[in-house]
């Protein structure tokens, strides 16, 4: 099947700092990415869709000035946690559609963001 | 909106096999998924299936689906403990591909 990555795979930081989680395709190219949250224990939760050469459609209560998303290329989007703080701790996966009839979904393996 | 919904827990017997429920709302709901995730780690596809299907079968998995109730469920034959794990239920139509999760279920698989 098709690879996602991310980087960093964790990241500790001090509040108030922003950090930038990176989302690549490896082998194939992804018009629309999506950007998912994970607190502890608990289920996936839909951010922001990520569209290559436009703005990202962001989930209701998802703050755009506060995850700042950039899908610059078919292969990489970013996303940007701006002056972060404790609440923002969470594992966060990115995901790219696939190109098969199967409507699959290839999913990263996460970033652990820890703000101190 | 869409509302996928899953028991919190189960545990079994090593050997024995473990069935998963999921309920969804969205009869629209065109394909229907069955994820793994170990502790710290990222989403597995264990298997998905159609709408227009009620049965698929894959190794130890079995996925049935009840599209009239809206039921999913996830059945592991000859449980391992290596089947330990959060197994999430997603829905998705053809709208770009966007999932929605379940809470998903935490399988423990006792020796």
């Amino acid at each position: 099947g098709a690879v996602v990555s991310q980087h960093p795979s964790r990241v500790i930081c001090k509040s108030g700092t922003s950090v930038k989680i990176e989302c690549r395709s490896l082998d194939f190219q992804a018009t629309t990415m999506f950007w998912y949250r994970q607190f502890p224990k608990q289920s996936l939760m839909l951010m922001a869709t990520s569209n290559e050469g436009s703005k990202a459609t962001y989930e209701q209560g998802v703050e755009k000035d506060k995850f700042l998303i950039n899908h610059a290329s078919l292969t990489l989007s970013t996303l940007t946690v701006t002056s972060a703080h404790p609440e923002d701790s969470s594992f966060y996966i990115c995901s790219a559609g696939g190109t098969g009839g199967e409507n699959e979904q290839f999913f990263g393996p996460g970033t652990r963001l820890t703000v101190l | 909106g869409e509302d996928v919904e899953q028991s919190l827990f189960l545990s079994v017997r090593e050997g024995d096999s473990s069935v998963i429920n999921c309920t969804y709302t969205d009869s629209s709901s065109t394909y229907l998924y069955w994820y793994k995730q170990e502790p710290g780690a990222g989403l597995q596809l264990l298997t998905y299936i159609f709408s227009n299907m009620d049965m698929k079968q894959d190794q130890r998995l079995t996925v049935l689906l009840n599209k009239k109730d809206k039921h999913l469920s996830l059945r592991i034959a000859d449980t391992q403990t290596g089947d330990s794990a959060i197994y999430f239920c997603a829905e998705s139509k053809n709208a770009g591909n966007m999932l929605t999760f379940g809470g998903g279920t935490r399988l423990m698989v006792k020796p």
